[in-house]
């Protein structure tokens, strides 16, 4: 069975861009979540999509979003780059909303100039 | 919203040693506590969890425990082996595992 794949792997933007990611989750699970990793903050949550529903966002501004497609494929987009929004962005799937286990990828790591 | 902290940030143990790290959380609400292992330029995987109707769980050379009224858990690993070298995050969720407040990590280096 494939893990969690995300796309692209590694990426360069300059301030001011727009930047969307992708990640695929494992086959049959629904619930994609999505968080931010950096050396100073540690791993930091983005959102959580459910049956193509955000069902949590954590502490970011409006300029992170996400969507979910009905094959549980999800996307986040970043507009107006910014510095400090060069991370590396983890993809993280579940069976389901309750189930204990998070499978992350391997995750797309951003570098804003 | 919740606020995990953990201690220490950096750990050195010789090999077959006991290594102990800390965590606190805030939200009482808070009932999974999952450990994950990150080893360099790889993904966290997931090496424990615990949730708030049990004191202890373990799992080999691995468990952890849960002090609930004191809001804090922790990792325990025996017998320490160099690929235990990693960093390890420790978390805090309430219901639902898929949004997890996250401690900053532990990094964990085994000498031999």
């Amino acid at each position: 069975k494939a893990g969690v794949t995300q796309t692209p792997r590694y990426l360069i933007k300059t301030r001011g861009q727009q930047v969307t990611l992708s990640c695929s989750p494992i086959s049959g699970h629904r619930s994609v979540s999505w968080y931010q990793q950096t050396p100073g903050q540690g791993l930091q949550f983005l959102f959580e999509y459910f049956s193509e529903t955000q069902r949590n966002k954590g502490n970011f501004p409006g300029r992170f979003s996400g969507r979910q497609f009905s094959n549980s494929r999800s996307e986040m987009n970043v507009s107006t780059l910014e510095l400090g929004d060069s991370a590396l962005y983890l993809c993280a799937s579940s069976l389901s909303r309750n189930t204990g286990e998070l499978f992350f990828g391997e995750g797309s790591r951003l570098t804003v100039l | 919203g919740e606020n995990v902290e953990q201690h220490p940030s950096t750990l050195s143990v010789q090999e077959g040693d006991s290594a102990v790290i800390k965590c606190t959380y805030s939200d009482s609400a808070s009932n999974y506590f999952p450990w994950y292992k990150q080893e360099l330029g790889k993904r966290p995987q997931l090496i424990i969890d615990i949730r708030s109707n049990v004191g202890e769980k373990k799992d080999q050379r691995i468990a952890v425990t849960l002090n609930k009224t004191a809001k804090h858990f922790s990792l325990h690993i025996t017998e320490t082996q160099p690929e235990d070298s990693a960093v390890y995050f420790c978390a805090a969720g309430e219901g639902t595992a898929s949004k997890l407040t996250f401690g900053t990590g532990t990094r964990l280096q085994v000498t031999l």
